[in-house]
Order: structure tokens, then C-alpha cells, then sequence
């Protein structure tokens, strides 16, 4: 059974801090990875996706995936408290395109 | 483009009674997912549809549930009888057919209370 474990938080920041979210995986022939964010009562919103081992930055967010040791992280620089929320993280299947999310970790930022 | 529709947005229903949701995916999305997000949990997902086939529905507790995709494209879930452990949000997403899973975007879900 493949697992995508994330700690459940809650991850405590003060504002203009990184919050740095981590995720661990366990299929190492996945190919697809993702991050969502909720917003408490929403349903999960993508914001990124990432393929390749190394880091893709977009704006204030950056997706670093480790295939050898079979982890993704996401960093939110500058935080604000309009990030706080829980964020999900996502294998992707190459087979079947069904996305198996973690637990998610929720996010607090401080004021 | 219009998103993912989903109805009703929420229920309330007594154990062993029967509900069913909606969805409508994007327009022209050939693979359609039904997910159940417990509060607290990560989304599970029940089924997927490809077309008016199904895909994947190993985790579909199919004893009580059922899902169909008429003419591949609206869908329906349906809970027959509900158990307390039912009580979730049932969320609806779409996309199309790609050659590398991507991320795809969910409905606003349907909130289900069963007391």
C-alpha cells in the first residue's frame, strides 16, 4: 500500500518567517508530486506540482523534491497569516492519475 | 472555464438512511475522481471514472456504496444505508486525459452529517 506520511502539525511561524513543510513517500517509482493547500470548510486548492528532482520555485513557494531519499518539501518564504491553513501533499500514480494525499499539516501563522 | 459543480453542499441525514450527491466535472474531462475527506484526514479516494468506465475502485466500500457515470459525463455517489463513519466531506474532481498524472481541481465537496 503506498503511504504519503506528513506530520500533522500544528507548524507555528511568525509572520515574514520560512515555514518549511515536509512529506515523505514510500512508491519509489513515483514520477508526480504535489501540494495542496485548505482553508478550513474549502476544498483542497493546488498549488504546486513538481516532476524532477531539485527545487521549482513559484513566487513566494518552493516545491524541493528528493527522489533518493524519497521526500518533497515545500517552503512558503515570507509568511503571511493569510497562509495559515492545512497543506496536503500528493503522489501522483503513473497509471492511473489518482493522487494519494498525506494527512495534511497545518500551517499557523503568527501576527 | 466552469469549475467542478457539486450538489447539495450539505446533508444531514439519520443512520441507515440513503443519500446521494451529484457531479458535474469540467467539460470535455474524460477521468473523473469521488474523494472522501474525514475531518482530520487527508482526501481517500473511492473511484475513479474514465469515461463511463471505472478505473479504480478498490477502496470503495461497496457493500453500501455505488457510484455511476451515465453517457461519461455527470456523476453519482450513492450511500445505502449510511453509518455514522460515513460522515465526511465527499469531494468531486476531473481532468483530462494526459500522458503524466497532474494535479487536478476539486469541487466545493458536499458536506455529509450522519447522525
Amino acid at each position: 500500500q503506498k503511504e504519503v506520511e506528513q506530520n500533522s502539525g500544528p507548524l507555528s511561524v511568525p509572520e515574514g518567517a520560512i515555514a518549511s513543510l515536509n512529506c515523505t513517500y514510500s512508491d519509489r517509482v513515483s514520477q508526480s508530486f504535489f501540494w495542496y493547500r485548505q482553508y478550513s470548510g474549502k476544498s483542497p486548492e493546488l498549488i504546486m506540482s513538481i516532476y524532477s528532482n531539485g527545487d521549482k520555485e513559484d513566487g513566494r513557494f518552493t516545491a524541493q523534491l528528493n527522489k533518493a531519499s524519497q521526500y518533497v518539501s515545500l517552503l512558503i518564504r515570507d509568511s503571511q497569516p493569510s497562509d495559515s491553513a492545512t497543506y496536503l501533499c500528493a503522489e501522483g500514480s503513473s497509471n492511473t492519475g489518482k493522487l494519494i494525499f498525506g494527512q495534511g499539516t497545518t500551517l499557523q501563522v503568527k501576527p | 472555464e466552469a469549475g467542478v459543480a457539486q450538489s447539495p453542499r450539505y446533508k444531514i441525514i439519520e443512520k441507515r438512511q440513503s443519500v446521494a450527491f451529484w457531479c458535474n466535472p469540467i467539460s470535455g474531462h474524460a477521468t473523473l475522481y469521488w474523494y472522501q475527506q474525514i475531518l482530520g484526514q487527508g482526501p481517500k479516494l473511492l473511484i475513479q471514472f474514465q469515461n463511463n468506465g471505472v478505473v479504480d475502485d478498490s477502496q470503495l466500500p461497496k457493500d453500501r456504496f455505488s457510484a455511476e457515470r451515465l453517457k461519461g459525463v455527470d456523476s453519482t455517489l450513492k450511500i445505502q444505508p449510511a453509518k455514522l463513519e460515513d460522515s465526511a466531506v465527499y469531494l468531486c474532481a476531473s481532468r483530462t486525459l494526459t500522458g503524466r498524472s497532474g494535479g487536478y481541481t476539486f469541487g466545493s465537496g458536499t458536506r455529509l452529517t450522519v447522525v
